[in-house]
């Protein structure tokens, strides 16, 4: 089985830029979660989707969206871009996003470099 | 609010030998999961271990083990025989049972031969 695949791996933008990424997670997962990851602030969860449904959301400002489609991939938008959005942006794939008995499992991450 | 604590940025171990990670955390819920998770220099974070607060016995998977301290919040790693690829950044995880983790500050593991 193919494991989570994030693309672009890396990208440079500048400050007021749009930057989409795209998640693929293994199939027949449902749900789709994103992490920001900054050496000032760590790991971050920004936002769960389950079934195209935004389940949870974490504390980021609105210019970071994201949505998932019928096939599970998911994909995320960040508007405006300023230069503290650089960061490692990792995806993470679950069978049903309940923690019951299944692992989640997360792709190589999207590099974001903002200038 | 969930918060998870690593109080150990880096830690060094000789090859062969047991290190301990420490973590602690914080929250009002009874029904919990608990994660160690390992992000070797390639960046790709993997699952070492997991434990499900309701069940009392302490996880082990071959080298690694937790000692998981429900009534103190505390859930440490414990890496026996230490090898070389042990070497990563390790993450503490929280979550209620959603995918929604909240994550620890990490701790740098360096293994020396």
């Amino acid at each position: 089985k193919a494991g989570v695949t994030q693309t672009p791996r890396y990208l440079i933008k500048t400050r007021g830029q749009q930057v989409t990424l795209s998640c693929s997670p293994i199939s027949g997962h449902r749900s789709v979660s994103w992490y920001q990851q900054t050496p000032g602030q760590g790991l971050q969860f920004l936002f769960e989707y389950f079934s195209e449904t935004q389940r949870n959301k974490g504390n980021f400002p609105g210019r970071f969206s994201g949505r998932q489609f019928s096939n599970s991939r998911s994909e995320m938008n960040v508007s405006t871009l300023e230069l503290g959005d650089s960061a490692l942006y990792l995806c993470a794939s679950h069978q049903t996003g309940t923690h019951s008995d299944n692992e989640q499992f997360f792709g190589p991450g999207t590099r974001l470099t903002v200038l | 609010a969930q918060t998870v604590t690593q109080s150990q940025p880096e830690m060094s171990v000789q090859e062969a030998e047991t290190v301990t990670l420490s973590c602690t955390y914080d929250t009002s819920e009874n029904n919990y999961y608990l994660f160690w998770y390992k992000q070797p220099p390639s960046r790709q974070m993997i699952l070492v271990i997991r434990q499900e607060a309701y069940k009392q016995q302490n996880a082990t998977e071959n080298r690694f083990s937790v000692n998981f301290q429900k009534a103190a919040k505390s859930f440490s790693l414990k890496i026996s025989d230490s090898q070389l690829g042990d070497t990563a950044m390790y993450f503490c995880a929280f979550t209620r049972g959603r995918n929604d983790m909240r994550f620890g500050a990490g701790t740098r593991l360096t293994v020396k031969p």
